[in-house]
């Protein structure tokens, strides 16, 4: 399909170990953005990449958290020496509109997600 | 107090009933979208909308902007409707996305 699609969908990291989570887009979508999303909670904003261009890493919980999108299109999530409180769902979705424009290009399209558990 | 706020956080019902699930907001919006998640994390997108109703199917999803509060509907419910749906909102000048926590809705036979 053309859907976003994320890799590993499940991944077991003991702590302090490394992870790099990958998403791939829909192809030709200029957004991309990562979620965080806990255990019985909504998803929550990490950070938004504008082609190769990362406009906003607020969401970023610490520097251990680190994305990319070096030929804007594949981005990496990796987090370095994983922690028990890392423990989520990433989520990773894509829309084909740049910051600001209005309408239906707006719709985010979202990956089936990383199972992350750190143990 | 978050700013996105959904009701109930469950929901319980016989197939066939009419499900209302609320949505309200704090913070100035350009528009809000209600999703669908399905055990096993992946999202579906139901509606995107910034003023009145929006019907696909037996869905339908309503926003009232002055009052900051947006409403989605099941109309005859079934099983296969069991899912969280979470409501969320983008803000002005900005592609971010907030989201509520969700509502768990169970449909049973």
């Amino acid at each position: 399909g053309a859907g976003v699609s994320q890799s590993p969908r499940y991944k077991v990291a003991k702590r302090g170990q490394d992870v790099a989570l990958r998403c791939d887009p829909i192809s030709g979508h200029v957004s991309l953005f990562w979620y965080q999303q806990a255990l019985g909670q909504g998803p929550e904003f990490l950070t938004y990449f504008q082609n190769e261009a990362q406009l906003d890493k607020s969401g970023l919980p610490s520097d251990r958290f680190f994305a990319e999108r070096p030929e804007g299109s594949v981005s990496t999530l990796k987090i370095q020496r994983t922690q028990q409180e890392d423990s989520a769902v990433y989520l990773c979705a894509s829309s084909l509109a740049q910051l600001g424009l209005e309408g239906p290009y707006n719709e985010q399209f979202f990956g089936p997600g990383t199972r992350l558990t750190v143990l | 107090k978050n700013e996105v706020e959904q009701s109930p956080q469950n929901l319980t019902a016989q197939e066939g009933e009419f499900i209302t699930i609320n949505c309200s907001y704090s913070v100035g919006i350009s528009a809000l979208h209600w999703l669908q998640q399905h055990p096993g994390g992946g999202i579906v997108s139901l509606f995107m909308l910034s003023s009145g109703k929006k019907k696909h199917g037996r869905l339908i999803a309503t926003i009232n902007i002055q009052e900051k509060h947006s409403s989605l509907h099941i109309t005859a419910s079934h099983p296969r409707d069991s899912a969280v749906y979470i409501c969320a909102v983008r803000s002005y000048n900005t592609d971010k996305l907030i989201f509520g926590t969700g509502t768990r809705l169970q449909v049973f036979p």
